[in-house]
């Protein structure tokens, strides 16, 4: 079993709706969670930034964690075609963890 | 936040070639991870690499094939040695952030070897 499941979609959405992106693990010593933005022919950008469980807001997006069901999902809110892109998610438990991506494309 | 360059940002080499990537950080920190991310594979943790000793690898790397180089607390080397068509790959640099640790990323360096 793999440390961290991400479902690779590829997902298309129209603009303004709302996206849902997520993120399974088997580590429970997780605490540590991010989401990171890829465009193509670029490196990963921190998008969020989680420690422990729980909610964090900024701006459109809502990044939540749920250690009970090992389970991290970001939301975009309002989704625009600057919005497509490679989402990853990480957990960190001394050393890093990634996620294949989720390839997410908004159609204007 | 740490702003991270690459260089170079992308290259076609030859079997058997080998190709030395570098990566700028524009502030000192004390550890600097290089990765390999292949399509449609999450991002592969190759080594750390830490100023002022051996670089540390993960499984399934070897300094013969990947050594790297730090020299100081902003900079780091990877060079991927004796390259063949099985090491095309986006090859990136990392550094933790402060005091959080969340990673930043470069650009990545896309290697194509024919």
């Amino acid at each position: 079993q793999k440390e961290v499941e991400q479902d690779p979609g590829p997902l298309s959405v129209p603009e303004g709706a709302i996206v849902s992106l997520n993120c399974t693990y088997s580590n429970s010593a997780f605490q540590y969670f991010m989401w990171y933005r890829q465009y193509s022919r670029k490196g990963p950008e921190l998008l969020m930034y989680t420690y422990s469980s729980g909610n964090k807001e900024d701006g459109r997006f809502t990044a939540q964690v749920d250690k009970s069901s090992k389970y991290i999902s970001l939301f975009i809110r309002d989704s625009q075609p600057s919005d497509s892109a490679t989402y990853l998610c990480a957990m960190m438990e001394v050393q890093f963890y990634f996620g294949t991506g989720t390839s997410l494309t908004v159609i204007p | 936040s740490a702003v991270i360059s690459q260089k170079p940002s992308r290259d076609i080499c030859q079997r058997g070639t080998s190709l030395t990537i570098q990566c700028q950080v524009d502030s000192q920190v004390t550890m600097m991870f290089w990765y390999r991310q292949q399509p449609g594979q999450s991002l592969t943790l190759i080594a750390t690499a830490n100023q002022g000793s051996e670089a540390t690898y993960e499984s399934g790397f070897v300094i013969d094939k990947f050594p790297i180089s730090r020299p100081n607390l902003t900079f780091s080397t990877l060079t991927v040695s004796n390259m063949s068509p099985e090491d095309s790959s986006i090859y990136l640099c990392s550094a933790p952030g402060e005091p959080y640790n969340e990673q930043f990323f470069g650009p990545g360096t896309r290697l194509t070897v024919l």
